[in-house]
């Protein structure tokens, strides 16, 4: 079962303008979550991660997201988005004990000159 | 910071023939393997976990024979389709759990397949 969801399949944005990519998880999931790049032929980079602490977290590339309890929400964003963004994101949430781990289904990115 | 290979990145086979594929954690032992399947414009599928020194363990819907996953070591698990038919080609990608940091894995770059 998906333990979180993204919203939008694809996001198209122009250059320089913001970024949001949408990732609400389940209530089950415990409150640790990651968001992934990846670019074309290639695997997954992390982005950035939230454990514990700042609900406020800062990744590489510019990008942030903000854990939001009350709203069960973690997205993603940049505030000006660059031709090199262009990419697909996955949302995640922890590894269980179960050892089994869904990602979202992932946000297509396109950056428009 | 822990790194992941695969090998190879890239491989061409004939319908009919066997493939392995390697996932090696370079700088980390990791207890844990998993191997994704992934299809165009779509997200990863969980295929199987491996712990070392143990059988996988396979999701539903994936065939154990056609898949054959073996974790000798704390640092290489391997993937072998079998009998591979042109419907097995797809983007394989391996990622690694690091016993010091239990709730991430580390993904390796993938390994391209395809079957004619």
């Amino acid at each position: 079962a998906q333990s979180v969801t993204q919203l939008g399949s694809h996001v198209s944005v122009s250059e320089g303008a913001l970024v949001l990519l949408r990732c609400n998880y389940s209530s089950s999931v415990p409150p640790y979550l990651f968001w992934y790049v990846q670019y074309p032929n290639q695997g997954l980079q992390l982005l950035l991660k939230y454990t514990t602490g700042a609900t406020l977290v800062k990744g590489i590339n510019g990008f942030e997201a903000e854990f939001k309890k009350s709203e069960t929400s973690f997205h993603l964003t940049k505030p000006s988005a660059h031709m090199s963004d262009a990419a697909e994101y996955f949302c995640a949430p922890p590894l269980n004990t179960g050892n089994q781990f869904y990602f979202g289904t992932g946000t297509s990115l396109t950056v428009i000159p | 910071g822990a790194v992941v290979s695969q090998h190879p990145s890239r491989v061409i086979c004939k319908s009919g023939t066997s493939v392995k594929i390697e996932c090696r954690s370079l700088d980390f032992q990791a207890t844990t393997m998993f191997w994704y399947r992934q299809f165009p414009k779509k997200s990863l599928m969980l295929m199987a976990t491996s712990n070392e020194g143990s059988k996988a363990t396979y999701e539903q819907g994936v065939e154990k024979d056609k898949f054959l996953i073996n974790h000798a070591s704390l640092t290489l698990s391997t993937l072998t389709v079998t009998s591979a038919h042109p419907e097995d080609s797809s983007f394989y990608i391996c990622s690694a759990r690091d016993a010091r940091l239990a709730d991430e894995q580390f993904f390796g770059p993938g390994t391209r397949l395809t079957v004619l």
